[in-house]
């Protein structure tokens, strides 16, 4: 089946810094790409649409100057959190729209800490 | 717009069935997905509806109805590892808004 990794799985920053997230369709090309924040006990939300060479979609409350997504190719796309505040401290998981229909696939998520 | 719900947790005991309701208004609705996530991973696909009805995949159902802005995920044989969050995610042609999930049922299945 298709598969999407992240890297890193988990990073832990110090407030102020910048901190890339790379998410990657191994398999398949996605021209797709999603990107969700998820708190404790929360569900999972959506924060921007990113489609290959295109600037990405954010969602309301979301900011594109402090998270920055680069969708440069059709398997990979990054989201780099910048200035990065302890409240950023969140599980961040991109997906991809798979070469089937109906389906998005996760990447296992990346555990992001800012102290 | 979107409004999701579903109940936010349930308990149910092993070998049991248990049905996970949603309630969905999502403009330019196209179908709708269910997932399962574990504490501290990614999700994973459990089922897609574009049709009404009760699509059966192994142990797991899911049913749609389109009128009534419903649907649930219906578990049979429960067991301990069905322990999760099991979201519902209505998906809409609007763009920017394909996909956006529910707040999520905790699941607890007892033995």
């Amino acid at each position: 089946g298709a598969v999407v990794s992240q890297h890193p799985s988990r990073v832990i920053c110090k407030s102020g810094t910048s901190v890339k997230i790379e998410c990657r369709s191994l398999d398949f090309q996605a021209t797709t790409m999603f990107w969700y924040r998820q708190f404790p006990k929360q569900s999972l939300m959506l924060m921007a649409t990113s489609n290959e060479g295109s600037k990405a979609t954010y969602e309301q409350g979301v900011e594109k100057d402090k998270f920055l997504i680069n969708h440069a190719s059709l398997t990979l796309s990054t989201l780099t959190v910048t200035s990065a505040h302890p409240e950023d401290s969140s599980f961040y998981i991109c997906s991809a729209s798979g070469p089937g229909p109906y389906e998005q696939y996760f990447g296992p998520g990346t555990r992001l800490t800012v102290t | 717009g979107q409004n999701i719900d579903q109940p936010t947790e349930m308990t149910a005991t092993e070998g049991a069935i248990v049905q996970i309701n949603c309630t969905y208004q999502t403009s330019g609705f196209n179908g709708l997905f269910w997932y399962q996530q574990h504490a501290g991973e990614a999700p994973t696909f459990l089922s897609y509806n574009v049709l009404d009805g009760l699509e059966e995949k192994g142990r797991f159902s899911s049913f749609l109805s389109r009128s009534k802005g419903y649907s649930y995920l219906l578990l049979k044989e429960l067991q301990m590892k069905d322990s999760a969050s099991y979201l519902c995610a209505p998906e809409s042609r609007n763009y920017g808004q394909n996909f956006v999930f529910g707040p999520g049922t905790r699941l607890s299945v007892l033995p």
